[in-house]
């Protein structure tokens, strides 16, 4: 059982590329988030998902966009990556029911330059 | 909207010393309150939630509603308990998923 699988755990990108990262949970887990960490200023929720074919926006989701095509896949892609999405990205899952603890992968980190 | 205050950036403290993590909320309704824990090389974990009451690895932490915190305290700090905690908010309904707003952490150092 791997739980949430992210990829990759390194990337550099120069100003103006484009990249996706990789999420993908194997417990049938209906919610999915992504969320960026800062120094002093915790997670932030970017985007999130209820089930497949569902997203929304979280506190900061200008510059991501996502897609939920399965349950198992949430991947966020930088359109246009600039030096402010510096930053290391969680993807994290829960069951939607009720409440359950959120299940989270390693993290990718993220440098823009 | 809501959110959440992590006052202290750094807690160091010496093995077997009480440790309290303060964790202020603000917030119109009423709050499922959380600790999550990042041990070094680790995933970002739930510690506890204030709805189970429970204590785990010798952490309890008590919702005050009067004063809008939720602060976390262990009475004798181990070296394992080293780590960044973070202190999260789930509003209520949660029609819109398990949104969670999180503080800024707060790194904890226990020396020997």
């Amino acid at each position: 059982n791997a739980g949430v699988t992210q990829t990759p755990k390194f990337q550099v990108l120069k100003t103006g590329q484009s990249m996706t990262l990789q999420c993908a949970q194997d417990m049938n887990h209906e919610y999915m988030s992504w969320y960026r960490q800062d120094p002093g200023m915790g997670l932030r929720l970017i985007h999130y998902s209820v089930g497949a074919g569902i997203t929304d926006q979280g506190e900061v989701p200008n510059g991501y966009n996502v897609s939920r095509s399965t349950t198992e896949d949430f991947p966020l892609r930088l359109l246009s990556a600039a030096p402010s999405q510096t930053s290391v990205y969680f993807c994290a899952s829960s069951y939607r029911e009720g409440y359950s603890p959120l299940h989270f992968g390693n993290g990718t980190r993220l440098t823009v330059t | 909207a809501q959110r959440v205050t992590q006052p202290e950036k750094l807690l160091s403290v010496f093995k077997g010393a009480p440790v309290e993590l303060k964790c202020n909320y603000s917030y119109s309704g009423s709050p499922e309150l959380f600790w999550y824990v990042q041990y070094s090389r680790q995933r970002l974990q739930l510690l506890l939630r204030h709805i189970s009451r429970e204590s785990i690895k010798g952490f309890t932490a008590d919702l005050n509603k009067g004063e809008t915190s939720f602060h976390l305290k262990k009475p004798f700090a181990q070296e394992e308990d080293s780590a960044m905690y973070y202190c999260a908010l789930s509003g209520r309904p949660k029609a819109a998923g398990n949104k969670l707003t999180f503080g800024g952490g707060t790194r904890v150092l226990v020396k020997p």
